[in-house]
């Protein structure tokens, strides 16, 4: 069985600095993983996918993840948070890689402040 | 290319009533989905499709239908809303190409049943 944990209900950084959201998972299997964001009242946006290439995965708008298969996590991380990164993040597991097969985490809301 | 549309985007119900949220994508994608998104708890799959005329339940189908009309169609529908249903109801749609599926998310539809 899988399943997913954001460590964190809510984050709140300053504009220009580093942003964690942190994200550690359980599988069975060789795991894909993903980060959706999703701005309020919008629909869920791909920000980042792992499925077993390099660990470190580049996504849009300057975020991106680290697959650490030793500790289970897949942390998001983005050097510099910009106001328009205020949303909600959701981390996600797919045993083996089917679609069909998500199961996401509760979310991560992050605020960033001037 | 609108990629994954949803209507209606509000909509209030009274208990008993009954209603259908359409779902259309234009990605030429073969499988979809039906999510309800519900405040810490994430996503819960309600229905999916693998392809035009198959369906199959999700984690929590109880109190939904589904049909998949056509490849680019999908509808949900409550046939005796109930107040437990009051819930953002997402639709998705993703490629099939084995392992390593992305899914593709709607705007939303956000339900209220009183």
């Amino acid at each position: 069985a899988q399943s997913v944990t954001q460590l964190d209900s809510h984050v709140s950084v300053s504009e220009g600095t580093p942003v964690l959201l942190r994200c550690n998972y359980s599988s069975s299997y060789s795991p894909s993983l993903f980060w959706y964001v999703q701005h309020p009242n919008k629909g869920l946006q791909l920000l980042l996918k792992y499925t077993s290439a390099a660990t470190l995965v580049k996504g849009i708008n300057g975020f991106e993840a680290e697959f650490k298969k030793s500790e289970t996590s897949f942390h998001l991380t983005k050097p510099s948070a910009h106001m328009s990164d205020a949303a909600e993040y959701f981390c996600v597991v797919s045993e083996g890689g089917s679609a069909r097969q998500l199961t996401f985490g509760s979310g991560t809301q992050l605020t960033v402040l001037p | 290319n609108a990629g994954v549309t949803q209507t209606p985007k509000f909509q209030v119900l009274k208990t008993g009533q009954s209603m259908t949220l359409q779902c259309a994508q234009d990605m030429n994608h073969n499988s979809m989905y039906w999510y309800r998104q519900d405040p810490g708890m994430g996503l819960r799959l309600i229905y999916y499709s693998a392809s035009e005329g198959t369906t199959d339940k999700g984690e929590v189908p109880n109190g939904y239908n589904v049909s998949r009309l056509n490849k680019r169609e999908f509808s949900l529908r409550l046939e005796s809303a109930a107040p437990s249903q009051t819930s953002v109801y997402f639709c998705a749609s993703s490629e099939n190409r084995g392992e390593r599926e992305t899914q593709y998310f709607g705007p939303g539809t956000r339900l209220l049943v009183l």
